[in-house]
């Protein structure tokens, strides 16, 4: 069965360092991946997809995440946060067939 | 245009009224999904329309009641909900074949 993993719950970096959020996957076939950000009181905006292309995506934002097969992982990276970047982030694998499996968030704090 | 757009933005509603949910996308998607989220928790998936038909129920109460009039519009009715049902509720689409989903901002739902 496939499921995701996020490390971490909540991770908090001063404005201009480096962000990263952690995810892992467990999958018996190649999976599709996506980061969502949903900011407070709104719906899920995609960041980046991997559907097997290039195993480095870049998303909006500054955003970017590398797939590693050999750690199962996909985690997101930005090289400097910015305030606006506060938000939660999703981690998802698809199952196809419509069913996108999230992992748990992870609630991302700026400090000035 | 990657919009989905969802209405009402906000509902109250006691546990003996009838309210309806709608989520309307313009861009071709030929699947649309309901979702329930609540605060803090990843999006749960209720319902997959695919096609126009339903394709995936996942054991949902029958109080929530979807309805897809046609490829750009999916209406969810509601009735006799109780107060846990309170939540956000997301609508999102995808385009045939795609694995990526697009959401809308969603409806926050209060039952009293």
């Amino acid at each position: 069965a496939q499921s995701v993993t996020q490390l971490g719950s909540h991770v908090s970096v001063s404005e201009g360092a480096l962000v990263l959020l952690r995810c892992n996957y467990s999958s018996s076939v190649p999976p599709y991946l996506f980061w969502y950000v949903q900011y407070p009181n709104q719906g899920l905006q995609l960041l980046l997809k991997y559907t097997s292309a290039a195993t480095l995506v870049k998303g909006i934002n500054g955003f970017e995440a590398e797939f590693k097969k050999s750690e199962t992982s996909f985690h997101l990276t930005k090289p400097s946060a910015h305030m606006s970047d506060a938000a939660e982030y999703f981690c998802a694998v698809s199952l196809g067939g419509g069913k996108l499996i999230f992992g748990q968030g992870t609630e991302l704090s700026v400090k000035p | 245009d990657t919009e989905v757009t969802q209405t009402p933005k906000h509902l109250v509603m006691g546990m003996t009224n009838k309210k309806s949910l709608k989520c309307e996308q313009h861009m071709g998607h030929r699947a649309m999904y309901w979702y329930k989220q609540k605060a803090k928790k990843p999006p749960e998936l209720m319902f997959v329309y695919s096609y126009e038909k339903l394709s995936i129920n996942e054991s949902v109460p029958s109080r929530f009641s979807p309805e897809c009039p046609n490829s750009s519009l999916l209406n969810l009715h509601l009735h006799a909900l109780q107060p846990e049902d309170s939540a956000l509720y997301l609508c999102a689409s995808s385009q045939e074949g795609e694995e990526t989903q697009y959401f809308g901002p969603g409806t926050r739902l209060l039952v009293l």
